[in-house]
């Protein structure tokens, strides 16, 4: 069955760095493209980032366009993303979650990880 | 930047029928899809390409879309239900956008 399990999230000071990742199993990471969505605390979804089945396409959320990294290791069935210039307001929970195409466009997630938190604070 | 609104709570009594709406710009234009979440728990996917229902997803779940609205209908619904729904499409500027997300409480 389809698992996605995120990991390393935690306490970060306010400018620090953290690198999320998400390992996928029971089905072929490379067919598929990837994406990281949040959700902070009390609040709704917001999705963060995808990569398609390569890592030549990516795209960001405006708010974290600069300072994230999305990446991919398909060889490790692996999802990552690297989070540089942390803010107070980055911290929520991190969901990997798996995207479906629908005639080449990207459109839904339809599997989620159990999320990891990540905690900008002083 | 494209935005998708939902009323923030809906109520319903037992058996019931729900109805949880997602404005948006011409959002009949694209396909809509809802997700589930109960607290403390990852989103389900419920809904997707507007109307279709992932396998194991109960048929009360049911949705539509059209002109500048989408909607989510719950019918007969039941304790279980009660959640965050949150709707979501995808925008040209190559972005997903998910909906304010909506409380629905059983009553």
């Amino acid at each position: 069955q389809v698992q996605l399990v995120e990991s390393g999230g935690g306490l970060v000071k306010p400018g620090g760095s953290l690198r999320l990742s998400c390992a996928a199993s029971g089905f072929t990471l490379s067919d598929y493209y990837m994406s990281w969505i949040r959700q902070a605390p009390g609040k709704g979804l917001e999705w963060v980032s995808y990569i398609g089945r390569s890592t030549s396409y990516t795209n960001y959320a405006d708010s974290v366009k600069g300072r994230f990294t999305i990446s991919r290791d398909n060889a490790r069935n692996s999802l990552y993303l690297q989070m540089n210039s942390l803010r107070a307001e980055d911290s929520a929970v991190y969901y990997c979650a798996r995207v479906q195409v629908v005639t080449a466009t990207p459109q839904y997630f339809d599997y989620w990880g159990q999320g990891t938190l990540v905690t900008v604070s002083s | 930047s494209y935005e998708l609104t939902q009323p923030p709570s809906v109520s319903v009594s037992p058996g019931q029928t729900a109805s949880i709406t997602c404005s948006g710009d011409k959002l009949g234009d694209k396909y809509a899809c809802w997700y589930q979440q109960k607290p403390g728990q990852s989103p389900v996917l419920i809904i997707y390409q507007d109307t279709k229902r992932p396998s194991g997803i109960p048929e009360r779940f049911s949705g539509s879309n059209s002109g500048n609205t989408a909607t989510l209908t719950i019918s007969g619904t039941q304790s279980m239900d009660e959640a965050d729904y949150y709707c979501q499409a995808w925008d040209s500027r190559n972005a997903f956008v998910f909906g304010t997300g909506t409380k629905v409480t059983v009553l």
